[in-house]
């Protein structure tokens, strides 16, 4: 079963306006939740992540919202540019058992930012 | 600084064939991942190891499938009698511990015929 959850699958954006990506989660075992960005034809990068010790980390134009009692985190892309137009990944793992060391995935946003 | 380095990039089977994928982690990392990606999809964990020890298979399937991270070289991973439906993006990553940050290659596109 899918074990991380993701919307919408995909996002058009006009330049300079807000993108919002929604992932939600089961496990409570999980306790790292990075986000990634992937380019056609490229490997997946770090954007940023959040552990559930804060409800919010900001980098530049990048922010995370996390919500420990609904089990959500969400990525906020402010003044999105067409160079931000990529498919954006949630993902989550955890410390114990067959959470540690494995990345649980969402399916995937792909995010269109139109001039 | 090298990064990942995943090769072949891209790999044309036939069905029966063999394939295999090579993936040499970021220097000082000791933790290498695969993980697999069909198209519109997400990435799917298949086998975690570390140096000559398989730590966490059970994302790989049963049979077929086979991965290894020697003391000397790159990490293989080996899909034997290959199928169409094994057709897909196959990523490398590593990591300096179990819980540290995850670099990924560029990945592995196999296509079977």
């Amino acid at each position: 079963q899918q074990q991380v959850k993701q919307s919408p699958q995909s996002l058009i954006v006009q330049k300079g306006g807000i993108s919002i990506i929604n992932c939600a989660y089961e496990n409570t075992a999980f306790d790292y939740f990075p986000w990634y960005q992937q380019f056609p034809g490229k490997g997946p990068a770090l954007l940023i992540a959040i552990r559930p010790d804060v409800s919010e980390k900001k980098e530049g134009r990048f922010t995370i919202s996390f919500n420990k009692s609904a089990k959500q985190f969400s990525l906020h892309i402010m003044d999105s540019q067409p160079g931000d137009s990529a498919t954006y990944f949630c993902a989550a793992s955890g410390m114990m058992g067959s959470t540690l060391g494995r990345l649980y995935f969402g399916r995937g946003t792909q995010l269109t930012v139109w001039p | 600084n090298a990064g990942v380095m995943q090769n072949p990039r891209h790999l044309v089977r036939r069905r029966g064939q063999e394939a295999r994928l090579r993936c040499s982690p970021m220097k000082g990392h000791s933790h290498v991942y695969w993980y697999r990606q069909l198209p519109e999809e997400g990435l799917k964990f298949m086998v975690y190891l570390q140096k000559e020890n398989i730590i966490d298979e059970s994302g790989m399937p049963k049979e077929r499938f086979s991965a290894e991270f020697p003391k000397e070289g790159p990490s293989i991973l080996r899909i034997q009698q290959v199928v169409r439906g094994d057709s897909a993006a196959y990523f490398c990553a590593s990591s300096q511990s179990s819980t540290g940050e995850l670099f990924f290659g560029e990945g592995s596109r196999l296509t079977v015929l």
